[in-house]
């Protein structure tokens, strides 16, 4: 079955940098773009960005530009988030997610299934 | 930036009707969907484009959306639909999600 499978918690100082795995598994794994979406301790869920685990590209909302980075490793059907600055305020869970659907416009797709999720906490 | 608004929590009797609205402009013209998190789990889609329920969902699960409302209907709620409710739309090329709604089954 579809499987994403993330990588463990992570404990980082303020100023540092986290990276996150994500190991997808089930199918062709360059077809289906994947999102990193993160949910910050008893709040909601904030979307960070998307890549095209075919050809790299990526698209991050203003609020991360500069400072997350996503890549992907086709020989391991990995993609990665890396975070930089870290600061208390990004102290959340972080979660991959694939889109729904082959074949249907992005902007009408949607997230399923989700990895199980990453805590990263940042504190001195 | 776009918004969807939800309300903070709503509650229901078993066996009754809950219905979880999310507010954004002219939402009507573009795809809602909708999500369930039950604690400590990671969220699962039980609403695509509107008004699709993905195989193991529930039909008790229903949605619409028109205007500048998509609403999320559980039919003959159960104590297991006790959650958190998220309503997601792309805006141009960004992704967007509504506050959250807590669905209270008591």
């Amino acid at each position: 079955q579809v499987r994403l499978e993330q990588s463990g918690a992570e404990v980082k100082k303020p100023g540092a940098s986290v990276k996150v795995s994500c190991k997808a598994s089930g199918y062709t794994f360059t077809s289906y773009y994947i999102h990193w979406v993160r949910q910050a301790p008893g709040q909601g869920l904030e979307w960070m960005g998307i890549i095209n685990p075919s050809g790299g590209g990526t698209t991050y909302p203003q609020k991360f530009q500069g400072r997350v980075t996503m890549t992907r490793d086709t020989s391991t059907s990995t993609v990665y988030m890396e975070l930089s600055s870290l600061r208390s305020e990004d102290t959340a869970v972080y979660y991959c997610a694939r889109e729904g659907s082959f074949g249907v416009v992005i902007t009408s797709n949607w997230f399923d299934p989700w990895g199980q999720g990453t805590l990263v906490t940042v504190s001195s | 930036s776009y918004e969807l608004i939800q309300p903070p929590s709503v509650s229901v009797s078993p066996g009754q009707t809950a219905s979880i609205t999310c507010s954004g402009d002219k939402l009507g013209d573009k795809y809602a969907f909708w999500y369930q998190q039950k604690p400590g789990q990671s969220p699962v889609v039980v609403i695509y484009q509107d008004t699709k329920r993905p195989s193991g969902i529930p039909e008790r699960f229903s949605g619409s959306n028109s205007g500048n409302t998509a609403t999320l209907t559980i039919s003959g709620t159960q104590a297991m639909d006790e959650a958190d409710y998220y309503c997601q739309a792309w805006d141009r090329s960004a992704v967007v999600f509504g506050g959250g709604t807590r669905l209270t089954v008591l």
